[in-house]
């Protein structure tokens, strides 16, 4: 079945720098990549998805990058403000088969003021 | 409530006993899923379902049980054959389209006393 690797576990960064999070995947199948965030005691919440057939998503200050062929995509988030200090989830599913997300193991993201 | 409610918000269960944990949902969602929410393990996938009276398997199935009679609910047993149930367990639903993006539920936090 899939498999999906995130690092780093923790990220810690000043307000206003960029943060940027890794996942790897391993069934070659898979082409939905979410991202979700998970506020302190509140339920993961969807902030961008990204299909295979784009190699790129950006939504204001949050950008998904995709690479196919090395299996791998990535969160980026620039001028990082405390309020994006959460735990952050990548995600991997398939149309067809299994569709049911797999989810990464999550990034602790805390932005310093 | 987002469209999906989950209850109890917590959840007290002795050494041998049965407890069902409730997810309604409103969203007219084909798709429901069960995740188990361990510190530093992610989102881990007990059961889902994609339509009514059907459901299957995820990664950790073995000591639960579903049911889906309905398209709006989609309640999850934790029986006594479940060794470690102490977790915070999220349900979701989406549709059963190509836009996979879940709605999650507020969760069960579910202790063993």
């Amino acid at each position: 079945g899939e498999n999906v690797e995130q690092h780093p576990s923790t990220l810690s960064v000043q307000e206003g720098d960029s943060a940027v999070i890794k996942c790897t995947y391993s069934d070659s199948a898979s082409n939905y990549f979410p991202w979700y965030k998970q506020e302190l005691g509140k339920r993961p919440q969807l902030i961008i998805d990204i299909r295979s057939n784009v190699g790129e998503k950006k939504d204001q200050r949050i950008a998904v990058t995709l690479n196919k062929t090395a299996k791998h995509f990535s969160l980026h988030i620039t001028e990082t403000q405390p309020e994006d200090s959460a735990v952050y989830f990548c995600a991997a599913s398939m149309d067809t088969g299994r569709r049911a997300l797999t989810f990464g193991s999550g990034t602790r993201l805390q932005v310093q003021p | 409530d987002g469209g999906i409610t989950q209850s109890p918000k917590y959840l007290f269960r002795k050494e041998g006993q049965n407890v069902t944990l409730s997810c309604e949902q409103n969203l007219n969602h084909d798709a429901m899923y069960w995740y188990r929410q361990d510190p530093g393990q992610g989102l881990r996938l007990i059961y889902y379902s994609q339509i009514v009276n059907d459901f299957q398997k995820g990664d950790i199935a073995e000591g639960y049980s579903v049911s889906r009679e309905k398209k709006e609910s989609f309640p999850l047993t934790v029986t006594s054959a479940q060794k470690n149930p102490t977790a915070f367990y999220l349900c979701a639903s989406s549709p059963r389209d190509r836009d996979y993006g879940y709605t999650f539920g507020s969760g069960t936090r579910l202790t063993v006393v």
